[in-house]
């Protein structure tokens, strides 16, 4: 059963524009989300996180926008760079768990085209 | 200054094989986990450590055996290789608690190929 869930494979944009990933949950338990990033033959690294309490979280080009109702979070990048090209995961957790378990969606890969 | 290293990076081996992957990490964290990533490219936790306790056991078969020597390391043993054990294996390290708790770092992947 998946828990966290990226619906598109992947996304090409234009550098300069901005690029938009989803990110789905179906448990209602989670109350921390979070944005990999993760480039070919190296681990994933860590982009930006929410907590539920907030809706949104901004860092530099990038905004994660959270909307508990419809369980759902996207990833903004603005403007795009080709640098951003890599593959983007979502995961989540639930911080009053008796452990630190992310679940992780299955990846958006983005292409950013000069 | 690598945060979180795995050791080896690429591992081919003959189904039924025993062997090792290692990880260490220098960031001061007490919780170390593994993940594999297999063909349909989800991450999934196997297993996670806190301060050399075994805190999670995801369901995987008893031929996987982490051990944690100490706070800063921990590794994957797996019996009896399979063809299904092919996979790319991160391993990953967070603080238990305070700021960033949430955040965890993840070591390059082991490439693991059963022939």
């Amino acid at each position: 059963d998946q828990q966290v869930k990226q619906n598109s494979p992947s996304l090409s944009v234009q550098e300069g524009r901005i690029s938009i990933l989803n990110c789905d949950y179906t448990n209602s338990m989670f109350d921390y989300f979070l944005w990999y990033k993760k480039y070919p033959a190296e681990g994933p690294t860590f982009l930006i996180s929410i907590s539920s309490i907030k809706d949104k979280n901004e860092d530099g080009r990038f905004t994660v926008f959270l909307n508990k109702s419809a369980k759902h979070l996207s990833l903004h990048i603005v403007p795009s760079q080709p640098g951003d090209s890599a593959v983007y995961f979502c995961a989540a957790r639930n911080s009053g768990g008796s452990n630190y378990k992310l679940t992780f969606g299955k990846g958006t890969l983005l292409t950013v085209n000069p | 200054d690598t945060a979180v290293s795995q050791t080896p990076k690429y591992l081919v081996t003959q189904m039924g094989n025993d062997k090792s992957i290692k990880c260490e990490q220098n960031l001061g964290h007490d919780t170390m986990y593994w993940y594999k990533q297999d063909s349909k490219k989800f991450l999934k936790i196997m297993f996670s450590y806190n301060n050399k306790e075994l805190i999670i056991n995801e369901t995987v078969p008893n031929r996987f055996s982490p051990k944690s020597p100490d706070k800063a390391h921990l590794n994957l043993h797996i019996n009896s290789l399979e063809l299904g054990d092919s996979a790319v294996y991160f391993c990953a390290s967070s603080l238990a608690r305070g700021r960033g708790y949430n955040e965890q770092f993840f070591g390059p992947g082991t490439r693991l190929t059963v022939l």
